[in-house]
């Protein structure tokens, strides 16, 4: 089946740009989006298509792919974008697969 | 806009089947995107339990697909999971969720609920 690979943890300090990795065999290959979920709510969709942003989402946050990893990148992190992040991709075996998630603490 | 709404019971005995629905508002679900269940477990990440194209094409988690059914009803808008033979790992929030295609991402999701599995 197939798996991505995602830090457990990263840390930012405010203002400071933030990036979050995911990885998985032959990812450069795929459409890649990101999650943001806070606790007790429902995940927020911030990128897909790699490097694409849904309406309403800052700027700030941004996607890239190269090779077989994929990073969301926040720049001018603040308090507000603590929280867990998700990356996702579809896989022809295995659908529509998670990454295991990323607890973004901004000190 | 578009909502997406969760619905059925909180707790599930071991051995049973757990049967939940989402209803569709703002959209007609004949008319396209990918309907689908996702479950995250007390405490850990997400999994994608299956999606249901408009037409009724079925995409199941190879890990749950002799357990796994979803069907989708028109009529109603609104599409339902069942999960057969339920253990307590079965314990998570079930989410609700519409994709548009395999290479885009969930847009819209329902505000969870807790399923429960336990004697």
């Amino acid at each position: 089946s197939y798996e991505l690979t995602q830090p457990p943890s990263v840390s930012v300090s405010p203002g400071q740009t933030a990036s979050i990795s995911c990885s998985g065999d032959k990812l450069g290959g795929k459409f890649v989006s990101w999650y943001q979920q806070k606790p007790g709510q429902s995940p927020v969709l911030v990128i897909y298509q790699n490097d694409k942003r849904p309406s309403g989402i800052p700027e700030r946050f941004s996607g890239s792919t190269a090779g077989n990893t994929a990073t969301l990148t926040i720049s001018g992190t603040q308090a507000m974008d603590e929280a867990d992040y998700y990356c996702q991709a579809w896989d022809s075996s295995t659908h529509w697969v998670f990454g295991g998630g990323t607890k973004l603490t901004v000190l | 806009q578009v909502q997406l709404q969760e619905s059925g019971p909180g707790l599930v005995k071991p051995s049973e089947t757990l049967s939940l629905t989402c209803a569709v508002s703002g959209y007609s679900i004949s008319s396209g995107y990918y309907w689908s269940w996702i479950r995250q477990p007390p405490g850990k990440g997400l999994e994608c339990i299956g999606s249901i194209y408009h037409s009724g094409i079925t995409y199941y988690n190879p890990s749950l697909r002799s357990r796994v059914t979803i069907s989708v009803d028109t009529s109603k808008n609104q599409f339902s999971l069942k999960l057969s033979s339920v253990t307590a790992a079965d314990t998570a929030v079930h989410y609700c969720a519409r994709v548009f295609s395999p290479h885009d991402g969930f847009d819209i999701w329902g505000q969870g609920t807790l399923v429960t599995v336990s004697s």
